[in-house]
Parts: structure tokens; sequence; C-alpha cells
């Protein structure tokens, strides 16, 4: 069982450089979850997604772009990455609202 | 909009007990939850309350009021591998946030020998 599998692990990108963080589940979840977590600051939620097609802002959405075309699959995207996204992003997911949430390993990113 | 606040650190002895508090502000929610975060790891899902009341899963326990806007986390027999940061966490239930998986900042817990 994978779970939530997040793609890539590690990444460094320059300043102004675009790329695309994956994150796929494999148990027919309906939400689904993007955060950045930066030390002290916890996890704050960047978009989600209540069900496949559906996107929503966060609290820190600037600067990020998300998709939700497939139900397995919630894409997050930096068009332009700034210093201030150097970040560890989790990807989450759970089947309703109230149950339990399942993390990815995360993505550490580094912009330069 | 949301918000949780709970103590950014907390330390103890092994075998002892510690609890973690949690008060938070909401226009509505499904529940508080709380969730386990060991360094250079994920988040790992703990318990859920829906209710008012006690939730009891081995040595962890959980408590709601919603009256009070307050919860807490209850670790018990205190062990070296419970030192780990806990967030408490809710769902919006309501409006534009509904469906949103809200976090506090985080709990650090050292255990001492």
């Amino acid at each position: 069982n994978a779970g939530v599998t997040q793609t890539p692990k590690f990444r460094v990108l320059k300043t102004g450089q675009s790329m695309t963080l994956l994150c796929a589940q494999d148990m027919n979840h309906e939400y689904m979850y993007w955060y950045r977590q930066d030390p002290g600051m916890g996890l704050r939620l960047i978009h989600y997604s209540v069900g496949e097609g559906t996107t929503a802002k966060g609290e820190v959405p600037d600067g990020y772009n998300v998709s939700r075309l497939k139900k397995q699959n919630f894409l997050l995207g930096l068009e332009s990455a700034a210093p201030s996204q150097t970040s560890v992003y989790f990807c989450a997911s759970r089947q309703t609202a109230n149950t339990e949430a399942f993390f990815g390993q995360g993505t550490r990113l580094t912009v330069v | 909009g949301q918000s949780l606040e709970q103590p950014s650190e907390v330390t103890a002895v092994e075998g002892a007990i510690v609890q973690i508090n949690c008060t938070y502000q909401t226009s509505g929610f499904y529940g508080l939850s709380w969730y386990q975060q060991h360094d250079g790891g994920a988040p790992t899902f703990l318990s859920y309350n829906a209710l008012d009341g006690l939730e009891e899963t081995g040595r962890f326990s959980s408590f709601l009021s919603r009256s009070d806007s307050y919860g807490y986390l209850l670790l018990q027999e205190l062990q070296m591998k419970d030192s780990a940061s806990y967030f408490c966490a809710l769902t919006g239930g309501r409006g534009s946030t509904l469906g949103r998986l809200y976090f506090g900042r985080g709990t650090q817990l050292t255990v001492w020998p």
C-alpha cells in the first residue's frame, strides 16, 4: 500500500524557475491538501480540494497554483520561485471531513 | 476565521503524564484532531473528538469541550519515543471554510530519562 506519495523528495531551484510538485494517493480519498512547514510556524495550508475538479485557497496561497484533474492526483505549481518559498511541503489526503488525514513524506524545496 | 493556540514546548520525564492544551476560535467545525510528528518525518494521526468528552486510545487520550473552545491531549506512561511535536487541528464546517484542515503551531514535547 503506497498511501500518499510525493514527488520529488528534494529539489533545489533558482529564483524565477518554475516547478510542479506531485501528490498521488491510492486510497480513493475525496479531500486533498497542500501544506508548507517552516520552523516554528506549524503546518500552513496553501490550497486544498474537496473532490475531483475542485480547488480552494488556504491560508497562504499566494505564489502557488494547484490542479486536481484526476481524483488521485493533486499538483502544486510554483510559477516563479522565490527564496521565501524555501520550505518543506506536505501533501495530505482523507476520505471525509471528519476522518484522519494521511500525509506524504514531504518535499524539501530550497530556492536560491 | 480559524485559529488554534497551543504551548510551544513541554518537557517531562519518562513514566510521567503530560497534558497538551489547545484553545481555538472558529465559526463552525466538525471536530478536533491531534497529530504527532517526529523530527524529519511526516505528521501521523493520533486521535479525533467529534463530540464533547474523552476519547482514549492506549496511552493517549484526547478531550474536547465545545462550550469552552478547548481541548487537550493527555499522554500517559511517557516513553522516550514520545519526544516529538504534537499538533491540534480542526476542520472547518461552514461556508467558505468547509473541509479546510487547520493546524496549530505545534507543541514540542521532550521526554527526559
